[in-house]
């Protein structure tokens, strides 16, 4: 159980053009989901979260009209990388919080996204 | 503010040899503390948690973890390993003020045959 799938599994795009990535929670529904960013061979970053039919919160120094979430049910979240440059090239993650789970419990992944922007 | 810290960005061991990964962290109150493996082309994986309780943490694939608040520490520790084991590994803090965890930078762990 708890399985999180993420598609596209990898996506190759022009510059300035957008892409959406999506995230499912496949058994479960989730009114937390995260997104996060991995550079090659560093840690995830947490962009953001997700609650469900509310305005995505953003860390400090993500920029929100760049990267446009959008939780619209239980099961869903989406990321839209909007205008995409070569620097947003990288390697996105999205977890889910199990509904009605203790605050701070564990998360579950999904398998990830590589972006490459040419 | 929480964090976390790996310091060891490499480890390499022989097959069947035992293993302990080091994790030390920053926070306040009592942490909820995280060990996740990473595979490639696969999501990350809970290999164990602690939250309160017994001190030493048994998760999954014969893994174990032991707090221990005077040091600050969470390291993973096995006592055999196996070549499927060879991946990156991160510890994480989170608290039960809000959901988020903090992720360490991560050890990738290294199986010689």
């Amino acid at each position: 159980g708890a399985v999180v799938s993420q598609h596209p599994s990898w996506v190759i795009c022009k510059s300035g053009t957008s892409v959406k990535i999506e995230c499912r929670s496949l058994d479960f529904q989730a009114t937390t989901m995260f997104w996060y960013r991995q550079f090659p061979k560093q840690s995830l970053m947490l962009m953001a979260t997700s609650n469900e039919g509310s305005k995505a919160t953003y860390e400090q120094g993500v920029e929100k009209d760049k990267f446009l979430i959008n939780h619209a049910s239980l099961t869903l979240s989406t990321l839209t990388v909007t205008s995409a440059h070569p620097e947003d090239s990288s390697f996105y993650i999205c977890s889910a919080i199990l509904a009605g789970n203790r605050l701070g419990d564990e998360q579950f992944f999904g398998p990830g996204t590589r972006l490459t922007v040419l | 503010a929480q964090s976390v810290t790996q310091p060891d960005i490499h480890i390499t061991v022989s097959e069947g040899a035992s293993l302990e990964l080091r994790c030390n962290y920053s926070y306040g109150a009592t942490p909820y503390l995280f060990w996740y493996v990473q595979s490639p082309g696969q999501g990350l994986q809970l290999l164990l948690k602690y939250f309160s309780g017994d001190t030493l943490v048994q998760g999954i694939k014969g893994f174990e973890a032991e707090f221990k608040r005077s040091q600050s520490s969470f390291n993973l520790r096995k006592p055999s390993v196996h070549w499927s084991d060879a991946a990156e590994y991160f510890c994480a803090v989170g608290s039960n003020r809000d959901d988020k965890i903090i992720f360490g930078k991560g050890t990738r762990l290294h199986i010689l045959p």
